[in-house]
């Protein structure tokens, strides 16, 4: 089964108005990472934030971890049209033979209208 | 630096025959990986490798085969193809560390009839 799942499935915005996402997982993690799919197109890394960390800055991007609930939420503030795409959490499991085996959500589907 | 590349683009193959995915990298990374990712879900990891002649299997192995005979290149053999296996398949590479970013290529669109 898949250890993360995004919430919610898809989210519909304005240009200017702020984009939260969340991820929730099942076992414990290494790290957590967020990528970025547009449509058509490959992966690209956003963001990656560490079981030791809380919180994650990057640019107009707001990444949270709470261990304890096991979740993760991606905040993008003053969104763009730009934004448009779907949005994926991947977790780095716990444990040494784990390295590099990321685990994807679903993702969450961004529209982002002009 | 190219990153990762994936070839071809498209491949439309009738049940039964196989086919060889390309992957290729060239930032001497020593992870690559092999993902499929099918309509409204995430991506699921088919294979792996850590270096040259090591693989191992991942979530959803099945029907698949892979070699690593060099570092910049990790194919992903179909044996016999199945409807089941239309997805795209993306093909990823990293270092070998613990929260290393994922680099993807921009993936095959497979449909098997």
């Amino acid at each position: 089964s898949q250890q993360g799942e995004e919430d919610p499935q898809a989210l519909s915005i304005q240009e200017g108005e702020n984009a939260t996402m969340n991820c929730s997982y099942k076992t414990s993690i290494n790290n957590l990472q967020w990528y970025r799919q547009n449509s058509g197109r490959g992966l690209v890394h956003l963001i990656l934030i560490r079981s030791n960390e809380r919180e994650k800055h990057s640019g107009r991007l707001r990444v949270t971890l709470d261990t304890s609930k096991k979740s993760s939420s991606l905040l993008i503030t003053a969104s763009r049209a730009a934004d448009t795409a779907s949005y994926f959490c991947a977790t780095d499991r716990f444990g040494g033979t784990s390295y590099g085996k990321l685990t994807f959500g679903q993702g969450t589907i961004l529209t982002v209208h002009p | 630096n190219a990153g990762v590349t994936q070839t071809p683009k498209f491949q439309v193959l009738k049940t039964g025959q196989s086919m060889t995915l390309q992957c290729a990298q060239d930032m001497n990374h020593e992870y690559m990986s092999w993902y499929r990712q099918d309509p409204g879900m995430g991506l699921r990891l088919i294979h792996y490798s850590v270096g040259a002649g090591i693989t191992d299997q991942g979530e959803v192995p099945n029907g698949y085969n892979v070699s690593r005979s060099t570092t910049e290149d990790f194919p992903l053999r179909l044996l016999s193809a199945a409807p089941s296996q239309t997805s795209v398949y993306f093909c990823a590479s990293s270092r070998l560390r613990g929260g290393e970013t994922q680099y993807f290529g921009p993936g095959t669109r497979l449909l098997v009839l």
